[in-house]
């Protein structure tokens, strides 16, 4: 099994920029999620899903947008970069309320 | 909404010192767990708690949850240079929770 894979790792974008963050599992769990992490701030979720075609919100969703269409994949959608986006993104998954697998992440700089 | 803390933030040991982080909530948690992340890498579970006032031990590593499941503290005896990384708890929600982090630096 190849796990939680997450592309690219790292990218930069232009503020006002358009851009997906891809997020992969193959152990077939019902629970992927959207976690920024940012110096002193921990890991702080986005968004997550607990199924196919089922999104929620996390703490902070405010300029990104998910999809569930399928049960291996969970992009993010930045709709418009700000520099305040800056940040590692890690993608999750996880077996109901259990605990989660992380992604090696993805390492976004907006200019 | 929950919040859960962590201190301290940083922590420098030489070598062979021993390391504490502690982790509050502000709400009482069914379970907590732990992570290590090393650096430039991710998050990776090491352990979950459940039980009030339950101790639990990985080799050098030991891990209280709290009588009020409202704090949990996890001690490390003897670092060693591969202990190196950021430690968080995490409480459960519609996800997880996660700490701010310990950032343990070991001096050798």
């Amino acid at each position: 099994n190849a796990g939680v894979t997450q592309t690219p790792k790292f990218q930069v974008l232009k503020t006002g920029q358009s851009m997906t963050l891809q997020c992969a599992q193959d152990m077939n769990h019902e629970y992927m999620s959207w976690y920024r992490q940012d110096p002193g701030m921990g890991l702080r979720l986005i968004h997550y899903s607990v199924g196919a075609g089922i999104t929620d919100q996390g703490e902070v969703p405010n300029g990104y947008n998910v999809s569930r269409s399928t049960t291996e994949d969970f992009p993010l959608r930045l709709l418009s970069a700000a520099p305040s986006q800056t940040s590692v993104y890690f993608c999750a998954s996880s077996w109901g309320n259990g605990s989660p697998h992380f992604g090696p992440g993805t390492r976004l700089t907006v200019t | 909404g929950q919040q859960v803390m962590q201190i301290p933030q940083y922590q420098h040991v030489q070598e062979g010192e021993d390391f504490t982080t502690y982790c509050n909530s502000s709400t009482t948690l069914s379970n907590i767990q732990w992570y290590k992340q090393r650096p430039g890498g991710h998050p990776v579970f090491l352990i979950q708690l459940v039980k009030s006032g339950e101790v639990k031990k990985q080799k050098r590593l030991t891990f209280q949850f709290g009588e009020a499941k409202k704090n949990s503290s996890l001690h490390i005896t003897a670092t060693q240079t591969t202990d190196v990384g950021t430690y968080f708890c995490a409480g459960p929600g519609n996800q997880f929770y996660f700490g701010t982090g310990t950032s343990l630096t070991v001096i050798p």
